[in-house]
């Protein structure tokens, strides 16, 4: 499989702990996004990087959460001190820029359980 | 502010009826939409997009900026179109923080 990669599938943590998720986009993709969607909801804008930039991070990311890509290639998301509120399925999409109607992909997702 | 709307949580047909999915929209300048499906254990992925006005699996869209609406529309319903249905927004910036509704189940019964 060659689309968007993203590990673990499911987490399941106690409130408190500190979880990390991995994303690993399309090889040759340089832009990476991280969303976010809860039950019933739509997906949520996180955050962004264009190759290992940071270009833009929601306010919906509080201070507990920090993104890397570090080498413009793989993300990780980290959330430390884990809430229940952060129970949520956790998106990373890449993306191509430069192209005529720059297209969006999805990875499967990391379903977040904080008990 | 920047909101999509998609007023039903479920749309529930019969094979071969018209479907339309409705998506409305609240912004202020001249946005791109897109519709994106979720099948049963597949993940999210684009079906179509506005300035692209293209025909997807039979699918149709059109932004009527009068009524702020992108509705998505299919003739004949097929049961493989079963999914999860989102319209999304881009609002103007050169990259995809889209704004997506919360989305439409629909179900086509045999």
């Amino acid at each position: 499989d060659t689309g968007v990669s993203q590990n673990p599938r499911h987490k399941i943590t106690k409130r408190g702990q500190n979880v990390t998720f991995r994303c690993d986009p399309i090889s040759e993709h340089n832009r990476l996004y991280w969303y976010r969607q809860t039950l019933g909801q739509g997906p949520e804008f996180l955050t962004y990087f264009q190759n290992e930039a940071q270009l833009e991070k929601s306010r919906l990311l509080s201070d507990r959460f920090s993104a890397e890509r570090p080498k413009g290639s793989f993300s990780t998301l980290e959330i430390q001190r884990t809430e229940q509120g952060d129970s949520a399925m956790y998106l990373c999409a890449s993306s191509l820029a430069g192209q005529l109607n720059e297209k969006l992909f999805f990875g499967s997702g990391t379903q977040l359980s904080v008990l | 502010a920047q909101r999509v709307t998609q007023p039903e949580k479920l749309l529930s047909v019969f094979k071969g009826a018209p479907v339309e999915l409705k998506c409305n929209y609240s912004y202020s300048g001249s946005p791109e939409l897109f519709w994106y499906v979720q099948y049963s254990r597949q993940r999210l992925q684009l079906l179509l997009r506005h300035i692209s006005r293209e025909s997807i699996k039979g699918f149709t869209a059109d932004l009527n900026k009068g009524e702020t609406s992108f509705h998505l529309k299919k003739p004949f319903a097929q049961e493989e179109d079963s999914a999860m249905y989102y319209c999304a927004l881009l609002p103007s910036g050169g990259y995809n923080k889209l704004i997506f509704g919360a989305g439409t189940r629909l179900a086509v019964h045999p």
